[in-house]
């Protein structure tokens, strides 16, 4: 069954450092979205991507966040100055254009802690 | 402000014990209702989406109900390996995205 894959699975980071969060979507798939999880805490939506530009975003994606597909298979998040808040399990979803039938296929989340 | 919300936050049923999950949400228009499953360190995944008020699906032994006001998600005859956290989504129409709720997590004691 094809497969969302994240990496890394894990990233400690230092308050400040900027990092990148890899995603590989699934090859037919045409949207592409950024979730958060803090421990304990609900799913939070972050942005939305299709047709190579920002579709949508939350106003948790500030300034600091940006996403792109820098060679047409890979979507990246980045976090340019990393706070602590930022902690969090890291989800990137894709879906083709059946995402009420079929939903989002999710990765298993980047770990991301930041000290 | 739209809301979903989610009750009990646990549950601990012995093996073949039934049981069900309620998810209330509150929105303008109800566009989709979704149910995922999620395993710890992984991420969600779908099992189910309801559109209107009467509408059932069923998988294995999980059944997905629908009312104007609240979701519940049936779990018959549960087995250990139906532990997980059960997660409830709202579609958002002004900002094409999910509303989710914190989760139900299951354990399913042998």
């Amino acid at each position: 069954e094809p497969e969302v894959t994240q990496t890394p699975s894990h990233q400690v980071t230092q308050m400040g450092q900027e990092v990148i969060l890899r995603c590989v979507p699934i090859s037919n798939h045409l949207y592409f979205y950024w979730y958060r999880q803090i421990l304990g805490q609900k799913v939070e939506f972050l942005v939305s991507f299709y047709n190579n530009e920002i579709s949508e975003k939350s106003e948790i994606f500030d300034d600091q966040f940006s996403v792109e597909r820098p060679d047409g298979s890979n979507f990246t998040l980045k976090i340019r100055s990393t706070k602590l808040e930022d902690s969090a399990m890291y989800f990137c979803a894709t879906t083709s254009t059946g995402a009420f039938n079929y939903g989002y296929t999710f990765g298993s989340g980047t770990r991301l802690t930041v000290v | 402000e739209d809301q979903v919300t989610q009750s009990p936050e646990a549950l601990r049923l012995q093996e073949g014990e039934s049981s069900s999950l309620n998810c209330s949400y509150t929105v303008s228009v109800l566009r989709g209702l979704f149910w995922y499953r999620q395993d710890p360190g992984k991420g969600p995944e779908f099992l189910f989406t309801l559109y209107s008020a009467g509408e059932e699906k069923e998988k294995e032994r999980l059944k997905a109900t629908l009312t104007k006001k609240e979701s519940f998600l049936h779990i018959t005859a549960p087995k250990p390996e139906d532990s997980a956290t059960y997660l409830c989504a709202v579609w958002e129409d002004s900002n094409y995205q999910l509303i989710w709720g914190a989760g139900t997590k299951l354990i399913i004691k042998p």
